[in-house]
């Protein structure tokens, strides 16, 4: 059956270092992989999208990697603030027919300053 | 733009009592989404529309669960009648892509509690 796994339930991270969050896959062939934040009570909000022949997406500190060998996404946060703390979710969209977006379970990043 | 509005922000009722929670999505988007977030299963689809019609339906859990979409703006998702395990927040998204999927924006969400 098809799984996505999202690294760790919590990560804790001191200011200023980098974060990785990591989604792995399995059963999948997705088109494409994005990523969401989520902070408590709110809805998740759409980060970056990388397609299944990119190979990084950066956006200001964020940075995205997607390997369809390994069947995983990284998602890196650089300069880390406590701003920064939430749960990130990963979504892949299947790459065949109407399927729609999947989402993994997340990973809730602390930053510790 | 507004966004994604839902309402009511927060429902409590008591177990056998209907349940309808609201969704207007952004104008101008051609798939709404509605989802359902619990600590122990995170965020699942309950079912999916394209163009107001209902083109995956396979997440909603049983038969209790509808969902309508009557026209562009406006959908409903009803549950009767309503269980304590239905207790979640439900999310409704859209996306402005019908077909494949796109970016999606989410409301703010209903806080279910079924006592």
């Amino acid at each position: 059956s098809q799984k996505i796994e999202q690294n760790s339930e919590a990560l804790n991270i001191q200011e200023g270092k980098t974060a990785t969050l990591t989604c792995n896959y399995t059963n999948y062939s997705p088109a494409y992989l994005q990523w969401y934040r989520q902070d408590p009570g709110r809805g998740p909000v759409f980060l970056l999208l990388i397609r299944e022949n990119e190979k990084e997406k950066r956006k200001e500190r964020l940075k995205v990697t997607f390997d369809t060998t390994l069947k995983q996404s990284l998602f890196h946060i650089t300069a880390s603030q406590p701003a920064d703390s939430a749960t990130y979710l990963c979504a892949l969209d299947p790459n065949f027919g109407n399927e729609k977006l999947t989402f993994g379970t997340g990973t809730r990043l602390t930053i510790i300053p | 733009d507004a966004g994604v509005i839902q309402s009511p922000r927060h429902e409590v009722t008591e177990m056998g009592q209907e349940v309808t929670l609201r969704c207007k999505p952004i104008s101008g988007h051609n798939s709404l989404f509605w989802y359902r977030q619990t600590m122990m299963r995170g965020l699942e689809l309950l079912i999916y529309f394209n163009n107001n019609v209902p083109i995956d339906d396979s997440g909603m859990p049983e038969d209790r669960f509808s969902a309508k979409m009557p026209n562009a703006s406006f959908s409903t998702l009803k549950i009767q009648p309503s269980e304590p395990r239905d207790s979640a927040v439900y999310f409704c998204a859209s996306s402005a892509r019908e077909g494949r999927t796109d970016t999606q924006y989410f409301g703010p969400g209903t806080r279910l509690t079924v006592l």
